[in-house]
């Protein structure tokens, strides 16, 4: 149980273009999912965290803009890039919380974005 | 908020050695602290949690270690195996119910 989806699994495209990548809860419903950035051997940097039906919240330094995230439903969130550039690549990746409070969050595959 | 300390960075061990990694957090209030393994390219998973109503919790070679007045957690593998190699990151939760993660700390089994 608790598996989460995150498709694409790797996008590779031209700088401007804009990436959608989606999350999605298989088996519970997701009351919060929250997305990461990943660097190359560091830690998972949160961007922001969403609420079903209302507006994500975003960390600090993260452009709202930028990173348009939308949680239209218990089961999906989807982030997108929009105007993607070069120094946007990098490894995406997303997770959900079955609950509320002090519980385990289920991660996706995460998604390797490279733009050229 | 809460800040979450993870040492060391890199621990190298020989097969079969036990390996320790350490946490700190500043926050009082959290009360939830999981422990992740993420193998290279892949998703970090779950591999044990512990809330604060315990202070030890055990799952075959691993177990984690709570220490509330000191806050401060730990992760215990023994006999370790190469297939242990991975990064591990620990977490805090509280009030706020956002997690806030570690640094990681890239453990090395050898053979």
């Amino acid at each position: 149980g608790a598996v989460v989806s995150q498709h694409p699994s790797r996008v590779i495209c031209k700088s401007g273009t804009s990436v959608k990548i989606e999350c999605r809860s298989l088996d519970f419903q997701a009351t919060t999912m929250f997305w990461y950035r990943q660097f190359p051997k560091q830690s998972l940097m949160l961007m922001a965290t969403s609420n079903e039906g209302s507006k994500a919240t975003y960390e600090q330094g993260v452009e709202k803009d930028k990173f348009l995230i939308n949680h239209a439903s218990l089961t999906l969130s989807t982030l997108t890039v929009t105007s993607a550039h070069p120094e946007d690549s990098s490894f995406y990746i997303c997770s959900a919380s079955g609950g509320v409070g002090d519980q385990p969050q289920h991660f996706g595959d995460g998604t390797r974005l490279s733009i050229l | 908020g809460e800040n979450v300390e993870q040492h060391p960075s890199t621990l190298s061990v020989q097969e079969g050695d036990s390996a320790v990694i350490k946490c700190t957090y500043s926050d009082s209030a959290s009360n939830y602290f999981p422990w992740y393994k993420q193998e290279l390219g892949k998703r970090p998973q779950l591999i044990i949690d512990i809330r604060s109503n315990v202070g030890e919790k055990k799952d075959q070679r691993i177990a984690v270690t709570l220490n509330k007045t000191a806050k401060h957690f730990s992760l215990h593998i023994t006999e370790t195996q190469p297939e242990d190699s991975a990064v591990y990151f620990c977490a805090a939760l509280g009030g706020s119910y956002i997690p806030t993660f570690g640094r990681g700390t890239s453990l090395i089994v050898h053979p």
